[in-house]
């Protein structure tokens, strides 16, 4: 079966840096995305990782190791804004590019 | 500028009626999904499409239906609500080399009573 596995929150101090960990099962692997969503909203793109390494974005870098099935979405020089749950996503090319979200991290910055 | 749309953005209906999520996109994109997401939980993929006339059902058991006749358009219907169908449902969309990821309009909040 398709399993991805992250924490369900995470608390974090603002100016601080926080790492969210993402650990998956699945067949078929295409590629890796980080989505973040607000509250009462829908999910916004941060990242994409379908190579082994680090890709880092402004405030915002995603590693992947595709042996270990892991990744991870570091948030640097945290700010209240930042406040929301973030989603792991795999893109699957089994049954034609299917992506299946994580339920997310939901994380809290305090000031 | 380019977005994708979704209409209503919530929906209050009764038991039994006939519904249709509307979902358009303006950015030229093949690809074409609806989620299904619980408060909390992760989003469930139920309809999805690759271009014009091609339809897949996802992973989530669902009494919808979809078409695609058009490529920015990619409506969702329930030929019977139910209250087991009270959920938000977010569109999709992507283009074929996925590496900006998906596109996800606004959603809609349905409540079936």
């Amino acid at each position: 079966g398709q399993n991805i596995d992250q924490p369900t929150e995470m608390t974090a101090t603002e100016g601080a840096i926080v790492q969210i960990n993402c650990t998956y099962q699945t067949s078929g692997f295409n590629g890796l995305f980080w989505y973040q969503q607000h509250a009462g909203e829908a999910p916004t793109f941060l990242s994409y990782n379908v190579l082994d390494g680090l890709e880092e974005k402004g405030r915002f870098s995603s590693f992947l190791s595709r042996s270990k099935g892991y990744s991870y979405l570091l948030l640097k020089e945290l700010q209240m804004k930042d406040s929301a749950s973030y989603l792991c996503a795999v893109s699957l090319n089994t049954g034609g590019f299917k992506t299946i979200f994580g339920a997310g991290t939901r994380l809290f910055v305090k000031a | 500028e380019a977005d994708i749309y979704q209409t209503p953005r919530y929906l209050v209906i009764g038991t039994g009626k006939k519904i249709t999520l509307e979902c358009s996109q303006t950015m030229g994109h093949d690809k074409m999904y609806w989620y299904q997401q619980d408060p909390g939980m992760e989003l469930h993929l139920i309809h999805y499409s690759y271009g014009v006339n091609s339809t897949e059902k996802g992973d989530l058991s669902s009494e919808s239906t979809v078409s695609r006749i058009r490529t920015e358009h990619f409506p969702l219907t329930l030929e019977s609500a139910r209250p087991s169908h009270t959920s938000q449902y977010l569109c999709a969309s992507s283009d074929w080399g996925q590496e900006g990821g998906y596109t996800f309009g606004s959603g809609t909040r349905l409540t079936v009573v």
